[in-house]
């Protein structure tokens, strides 16, 4: 199984501030045969289900605002949440879809200072 | 735009058998996309527990691979997890997804809002 271990646990960002979550897989996302990252980025809010923002590391799915951008190749990835608002207040989580299983990161909550 | 709506139990004993459906709206299964389970708990957050196309396809995780069945009615367009001889560790939030429809586009791109499964006797 590949491990997938996210860091901080917890973050407190003043509104309108950057918030940095990082994300690293046990082994490589990096698919040779396609040069793509199989990463995903999911935020859940209180009370609701995971909603899926980002996938291939960076592609923010459609309605996903545009400060919220994905990095990172191979092992080592961010989300960078830019302007932080009040409803983005949540967990959020990275997943690896390199193999099965698939595996998620134990998660980052995202507070307002 | 599809939405999802996990049904069944709230409580289930220990040693018995858990049963879940998903019934899918706004679209139809058969129209393709992976059909999943994910569940959630504070002790091992969120786990992966398997997914089927609607032609039968089914990959699981090999933790849980001997106890859950992944089922799909295509007729009903909805989806069911069996999972047998569940202990307290089986207690969490269980959410039916949809997974992207490529076959390398492993996540999921939409989520029902979850139901609490609780084991206990």
């Amino acid at each position: 199984d590949i491990e997938m271990t996210q860091s901080p646990d917890s973050l407190s960002v003043s509104l309108g501030e950057r918030a940095t979550i990082n994300c690293k897989s046990g082994q490589t996302l990096l698919h040779s045969f396609d040069n793509r990252n199989y990463l995903a980025w999911y935020q859940q809010r209180p009370g609701q289900p995971p909603k899926l923002l980002i996938s291939w590391a960076s592609t923010r799915e459609s309605g996903v605002p545009d400060r919220f951008g994905g990095g990172g190749s191979g092992t080592d990835f961010t989300l960078t949440i830019n302007g932080l608002q009040a409803e983005d207040v949540a967990v959020y989580y990275c997943q690896q879809y390199f193999s099965i299983p698939l595996t998620f990161g134990g998660g980052t909550r995202v507070e307002i200072k | 735009q599809v939405q999802l709506q996990e049904s069944g139990p709230g409580l289930v004993k220990p040693s018995e058998t858990l049963s879940l459906t998903c019934a899918v709206s706004g679209f139809s299964i058969s129209q393709g996309f992976y059909w999943g389970w994910i569940r959630q708990s504070p002790a091992k957050g969120l786990e992966w527990i398997g997914h089927i196309h609607h032609s039968g396809i089914v990959d699981y995780t090999p933790s849980l691979k001997s106890r859950v069945t992944i089922t799909v009615d295509t007729s009903k367009n909805e989806f069911s997890l069996t999972l047998t001889s569940v202990t307290a560790t089986d207690t969490a939030v269980y959410f039916c997804a949809r997974r992207s429809s490529g076959y390398d586009e492993q996540y999921f791109d939409s989520w029902g809002r979850g139901t609490l499964v609780i084991v206990s006797s």
